[in-house]
């Protein structure tokens, strides 16, 4: 089965630039998706389609994917960034596959 | 305003059934695929099913293949899940989410139905 590989933990101070990575076999051929969940709340989609940010969304988040490799990027990271983040795509076309999140600490 | 309100959690005995809804409202719920995902308590997310606007195309994760039926009634803007045949390791958050087409992801969740299996 298909698996999607994230770093477990990440930290970053304060305006610097969080890059969290999602690594899977060929998973720049496929679209991914990005997932921001805050403690005790829903997800939320932060990024589509590797790189479309929806509407609502802040312009500091953002993606890229190529290769194995897909990451979301979050410039001038702010406090209220601090939350767990997932990556998902598509196995096939009927499979959906999550990654097993990164929780973002800003200190 | 786009709105999915999960219902039907709460404890079950390990081999009992359980349903689960999903009451959409705020778009045009016939355009969209609709999918369930959980998360077991402290724990990553899971996709669970999906299901084709119309009903007819529908897919699961393999470890509730024959003992979860996902389906939905266009008339009433309803997802169920049916549950049946219920292990510990169900236990977690359901939340029922809408599709964007084209492999686009989940765009909007309701805010999720606890399900207990514990005897």
């Amino acid at each position: 089965s298909y698996e999607l590989t994230q770093p477990p933990s990440l930290s970053v101070s304060p305006g610097q630039t969080a890059s969290i990575t999602c690594s899977g076999h060929k998973l720049g051929h496929k679209y991914t998706s990005w997932y921001q969940q805050k403690p005790g709340q829903s997800p939320v989609l932060v990024i589509s389609q590797d790189s479309k940010r929806p509407s609502g969304i802040p312009e500091r988040f953002s993606g890229f994917s190529s290769g194995n490799t897909a990451t979301l990027t979050i410039s001038g990271t702010q406090a209220m960034d601090e939350a767990d983040y997932y990556c998902q795509a598509w196995d096939s076309t009927t499979t959906v596959v999550f990654g097993g999140g990164t929780k973002l600490t800003v200190l | 305003e786009v709105q999915l309100v999960e219902s039907g959690g709460g404890l079950v005995q390990p081999g009992g059934s359980l349903r689960l809804s999903c009451a959409a409202s705020g778009f045009t719920f016939t355009s969209h695929w609709m999918s369930w995902v959980r998360q077991a308590p402290g724990k990553g997310l899971n996709w669970v099913a999906s299901i084709q606007p119309d009903g007819y195309e529908i897919h699961y994760v393999d470890s509730v293949k024959g003992r979860f039926t996902i389906s939905r009634d266009n008339a009433k803007n309803s997802l169920s899940l049916e549950m049946n045949s219920l292990r510990a390791e169900d236990t977690a958050v359901y939340y029922c989410a809408r599709d964007v087409p084209n492999w686009g992801g989940l765009d909007r969740w309701g805010q999720g139905s606890l399900v207990t299996v514990s005897s």
